[in-house]
Parts: structure tokens; C-alpha cells; sequence
């Protein structure tokens, strides 16, 4: 079965750093790009970043670029998001993603995991 | 920040035939796919059609995806109570050369 499991959600302060965690098995993790979507609390979805399955393309949407950094390991079949200067704003459900293709660029969503929380809160 | 403009709500009774409108720029819905997810209370999204109007395995032919020029819509026919949910649009956004979201719609089956 293809899934997606996420962790290292949590509680933290604003300023304060976490890393979040995605899992994937049932398909060939290196063979794929990889999302991070987030949705706070009662609103919509935000893509949040992206990366190629070689690590050789990576973006971030504006309102994360030079406090995020997304990575990968393909030996360990996992995805990450580093979180740094953490924000109010920053409170959602975080949603990995697995797109269609091997490369960060124009395709579909196709497997999610079920979304870490992180709430950020003095 | 959402580019992607959809209204916030729809509805119908069972068996009738709703529509989603998706509204963006050249630099995205333009000159790119559109996707549509459905995220159904408490849960994932889903991918219910991709590259504007494919549908993946497993997805009703009751939804049904369509594009034109900045505008994309998606049309739910013969509406069952499964239906309700949210529903995002979604491209990718050359100008900012990452995926953009829409504001996303609620449909209510009444």
C-alpha cells in the first residue's frame, strides 16, 4: 500500500525551530518529487514547498523562502522540512505530498499523508 | 495567499448537477494543468482530476474537469450526499515557479 505518514509536529514558540518528518513507503521514493502543502486551522490549502527526486530542483512559496528548508533522503525513503523562525502564521495542518513525476514542476498531487499540526504560541 | 479564485460555496439536491469556477492568470491556469482536489470533512485532500481533465483511477465519472484560457471549472453530475465536501483547484504558477492553490469551495448537498 502507498503511503505517506508524517511526524515531529508539536507545540513551539514563536522564534523557536522544528523539524518535520515524512515517511513514505509502497513505491519507489527516489523515482518522484515531493510537496510540502500546509492548511491552517478552518482555511484553505497552501503549497509550501518542493523538491525533485534528486534534490537538484527545490522552491518554497514566498511566505516560508529563507525560514524553510525542504531535503530528502532517498536511502532512508523520507522527506523533511526544517522550520526556522517559526511564526504565528506558520499554525497548520502540514501535508506531505507525492507527485507523478521525477522532477519539481507542473504535475498533480497524487498520494498525501494524513498531516502533521503545528501550532505556534508564546 | 490564495491566486486562485473559486466561490466559497455551492450546492444542490441529489441528482442535480453542480459546477465549480476557478479563476486565475496567464501565468498559472494560462499556460499550465489544472488540478482539482476534494478534501472530505477531517481527512487528506484527494486527487479527483488531473491535467485539466483526467480522471484517476477510482474517481466517479460524475466529476468532470474542464479548462479554458485563465479559467478552469469542475462539474459534479448527479450529486449524491458523498459529495459534500471541499474542493481545491490547483496549477502551477510560472511567475512564481511553485504550485498555487485555490480559495477552495464548499459544497453542501442539500
Amino acid at each position: 500500500e502507498v503511503q505517506l505518514v508524517e511526524s515531529g509536529g508539536g507545540l513551539v514558540q514563536p522564534g523557536r525551530s522544528l523539524r518535520l518528518s515524512c515517511a513514505a513507503s509502497g513505491f519507489t521514493f527516489d523515482d518522484y518529487a515531493m510537496h510540502w502543502v500546509r492548511q491552517a486551522p478552518g482555511k484553505g490549502l497552501e503549497w509550501v514547498s518542493g523538491i525533485s527526486w534528486n534534490s537538484g530542483s527545490i522552491g518554497y512559496a514566498d511566505s516560508v523562502k529563507g525560514r524553510f528548508t525542504i531535503s530528502r533522503d532517498n536511502a532512508k525513503n523520507s522527506l523533511y522540512l526544517q522550520m526556522n523562525s517559526l511564526r504565528a502564521e506558520d499554525t497548520a495542518l502540514y501535508y506531505c505530498a507525492k507527485t507523478g513525476s521525477s522532477w519539481y514542476s507542473d504535475d498533480a498531487f497524487d498520494i498525501w499523508g494524513q498531516g502533521t499540526m503545528v501550532t505556534v504560541s508564546s | 495567499q490564495s491566486v486562485l479564485t473559486q466561490p466559497p460555496s455551492a450546492s444542490g439536491t441529489p441528482g442535480q448537477r453542480v459546477t465549480i469556477s476557478c479563476s486565475g492568470s496567464s501565468s498559472n491556469i494560462g499556460s499550465n494543468y489544472v488540478y482539482w482536489y476534494q478534501q472530505l470533512p477531517g481527512t487528506a485532500p484527494k486527487l479527483l482530476i488531473y491535467r485539466n481533465n483526467q480522471r484517476p483511477s477510482g474517481v466517479p465519472d460524475r466529476f468532470s474537469g474542464s479548462k479554458s484560457g485563465t479559467s478552469a471549472s469542475l462539474a459534479i453530475s448527479g450529486l449524491r450526499s458523498e459529495d459534500e465536501a471541499d474542493y481545491y483547484c490547483a496549477a502551477w504558477d510560472d511567475s512564481l515557479s511553485g504550485h498555487v492553490f485555490g480559495t477552495g469551495t464548499k459544497v453542501t448537498v442539500l
